[in-house]
């Protein structure tokens, strides 16, 4: 079967940094999304992972494992806005084929 | 560029009807994916078409089917709604130009209830 675990709820402060972790089980790979989704909204595309290593986009970086099945999402300079939910979403088979993580609600207090 | 386009935004149904989604992807987009999201179980995939054919379906019943037009919009059916079936509906589109598996854009969603 297919399985992505995250964290369910997480707290930072304006300004800081934090990290969300996400660890995966699928019968294949190739490739890790990640996804922005605030409330009453469609997700949006934040980062992606194909090989192992670290993508920096911005204030956005992800970075991938693929022997740990483990990625994270690292938020810099966390803003108001950069509360919502954080899916993420590995494809594993032929095409577009994704099974996504549950989604780790970020709450960013003043 | 415009975005991906769903119809209607809101629907109620009832029990037993049937419901018809409609998806509009990006321009040249070639890939249209469909996912259900509900608070309890998350988003999950339904199917994926390409170049009017399904390519990939996920874990729902024969009573989910979906199909995809010469112009790459697509429709998602529902027969005989159940109470469960309650969630927001996504669509999403993708490019596809190297074959690959590329980004996928996401539209609005419809938010089907079912009474």
């Amino acid at each position: 079967g297919q399985n992505i675990d995250q964290p369910t709820e997480m707290t930072a402060t304006e300004g800081a940094i934090v990290q969300i972790n996400c660890t995966y089980q699928t019968s294949g790979f190739n490739g890790l999304f990640w996804y922005q989704q605030h409330a009453g909204e469609a997700p949006t595309f934040l980062s992606y992972n194909v090989l192992d290593g670290l993508e920096e986009k911005g204030r956005f970086s992800s970075f991938l494992s693929r022997s740990k099945g483990y990625s994270y999402l690292l938020l810099k300079e966390l803003q108001m806005k950069d509360s919502a939910s954080y899916l993420c979403a590995v494809n594993h088979n032929y095409g577009q084929n994704f099974v996504f993580g549950p989604g780790t609600r970020l709450s960013v207090l003043p | 560029k415009a975005g991906v386009t769903q119809t209607p935004r809101y629907l109620i149904k009832t029990r037993g009807q049937q419901v018809t989604l409609s998806c509009s992807p990006i321009s040249g987009h070639r890939s249209v994916s469909w996912y259900q999201q509900t608070p309890g179980q998350g988003l999950q995939f339904l199917f994926e078409y390409f170049s009017e054919t399904q390519r990939n379906k996920g874990n729902f019943p024969g009573r989910f089917s979906g199909r995809q037009f010469s112009n790459s919009r697509s429709e998602m059916n529902v027969s005989t709604l159940e109470l469960g079936d309650s969630a927001l509906y996504l669509c999403a589109s993708s490019l596809i130009a190297r074959g690959e598996q590329e980004t996928q854009y996401f539209g609005p969603g419809t938010r089907l209830l079912v009474l």
